[in-house]
């Protein structure tokens, strides 16, 4: 079965340089989760869209900015990148399980080091 | 407010023992549950989830999970933990279309 795709995998910038993580959901599911996992951590919710549209915002910096585009896909990106931005990004996109019930399906993450 | 605690930082145990993690929530309307593991840079694998009806609910790996409403728990629980179950755990509570609120997770260490 499709999974989420995120690329790149890995991504290593310098500080002050920007960066585009990207998302692909699995077919047909509309909406599209991006979580901060710094080390140590635990996943912290960043923004999420519903139908190309904003529907929820968490503790995301003002130097990121995320859209999603007419084929669901989403991209984060990040500018004037700082040493804490250095985490695992996950994406996530919602559909419905076995059960029938929504629930979120995990990417594999983009590991972004700032050095 | 929203939030999951999951009490225990650290957990030991020895392989062929059993497991219980612990974890308590705060959500103001009905919470869907989820336990998530993750190796170490790897990314979150479903371990169960819990969204309505039987309160003992079985996962993949032989894990299950019990939600207990009355003291806002849902503690994961293996009978015989193996070598391989090693990782970080972590406890996650939502609202269905909504975002995903993780605990600080539980890093399980697992002796031979």
């Amino acid at each position: 079965a499709a999974g989420v795709i995120q690329s790149p995998r890995h991504l290593i910038k310098e500080k002050r340089e920007t960066a585009t993580l990207k998302c692909y959901p699995i077919p047909r599911h509309d909406t599209v989760y991006w979580y901060q996992q710094g080390p140590g951590q635990d996943p912290q919710f960043l923004i999420s869209f519903y139908e190309k549209m904003q529907s929820d915002k968490g503790s995301i910096p003002d130097r990121f900015s995320a859209q999603q585009f007419s084929d669901y896909h989403s991209e984060l990106n990040m500018s004037s990148l700082e040493l804490g931005d250095s985490a695992l990004y996950f994406c996530a996109s919602l559909g419905r399980g076995l059960a029938g019930l929504y629930e979120q399906y995990f990417g594999p993450g983009t590991r972004l080091t700032v050095t | 407010a929203q939030s999951v605690t999951q009490p225990d930082i650290h957990i030991t145990v020895s392989e062929g023992a059993s497991l219980e993690l612990r974890c308590n929530y705060s959500y103001g309307a009905t919470p869907y549950l989820f336990w998530y593991v993750q190796s170490p840079g790897q990314g979150l694998q479903l371990l169960l989830k819990y969204f309505s009806g039987d309160t003992l609910v079985q996962g993949i790996k032989g894990f299950e999970a019990e939600f207990k409403r009355s003291q806002s728990s849902f503690n994961l629980r293996k009978p015989s933990v193996h070598w391989s179950d090693a990782a970080e755990y972590f406890c996650a509570v939502s609202g269905g279309y909504n975002k995903l609120i993780f605990g600080a997770g539980t890093r399980l260490a697992v002796h031979p």
